[in-house]
């Protein structure tokens, strides 16, 4: 079956980093998107990973582990701004290839 | 590009009442994804269509709810009849899947139509 985990909620300071990691069971992986939401918003997309190691955009990184069904989400010099929910969502062939999206991340920002 | 456009943004209705939300695919996307997201059940993909042709509607609750494309730019999600449950934000996503697939298809949603049914 499949299933997927992420932190409910991790909370930082506002110029830190913060690593939201991401754990997944699926058949048939294929890709793992990440999105991000604001409240009120709707989800936009952040980065994708088919293969492993990292992909960097910007302040956002993300990485992947195939071996180990493993993600993480980097973010550095953290702003107000990046408070929000942060959803990893693997495609896989269970999933008829489509994204599977768990409850998120809510990254609480301090400053 | 103005993005994928839904209709109406807020929508109040009682029980019992049909409800019909709208969406504007972006202009040369060819996939369309309806999402539900609730706090209790977080983002639910309900049917996508390819190519105007439903592919997985198993994530459809039951037979009040129905969708169509009556055209590649334009989809509707209809409830009828409509009950509390019901009440949730409800998106539509658009992407462009190339002929033979391969990779992750960036989906791109729309504000949302925040439904709340009485």
């Amino acid at each position: 079956g499949q299933s997927l985990e992420q932190p409910s909620e991790v909370t930082a300071v506002e110029g830190a980093i913060v690593q939201i990691n991401c754990t997944y069971q699926t058949s048939g992986f294929y890709g793992l998107s990440w999105y991000q939401q604001h409240d009120g918003g709707a989800p936009t997309f952040l980065s994708y990973n088919a293969l492993d190691g990292l992909e960097e955009t910007g302040r956002f990184s993300s990485f992947l582990s195939r071996s180990d069904s493993y993600g993480y989400l980097l973010l550095q010099e953290l702003q107000m701004k990046d408070s929000a929910s942060y959803f990893c969502a693997p495609e896989a062939m269970d999933s008829n290839y489509q994204l599977i999206w768990g409850a998120g991340t809510k990254l609480i920002i301090k400053p | 590009d103005a993005g994928v456009i839904q209709s109406p943004r807020h929508e109040v209705t009682e029980m019992g009442q049909e409800v019909t939300l709208r969406c504007k695919l972006i202009s040369g996307h060819n996939s369309l994804f309806w999402y539900r997201q609730t706090m209790m059940r977080g983002l639910e993909l309900l049917i996508y269509f390819n190519n105007n042709v439903p592919i997985d509607d198993s994530g459809m609750p039951e037979d009040r709810f129905s969708a169509k494309m009556p055209n590649a730019s334009f989809s509707t999600l209809k409830i009828q009849p409509s009950e509390p449950r019901d009440s949730a934000v409800y998106f539509c996503a658009s992407s462009f899947s190339p002929p033979g697939g391969g990779g992750v298809d960036t989906q791109y949603f729309g504000p949302g139509t925040r439904l709340t049914v009485l």
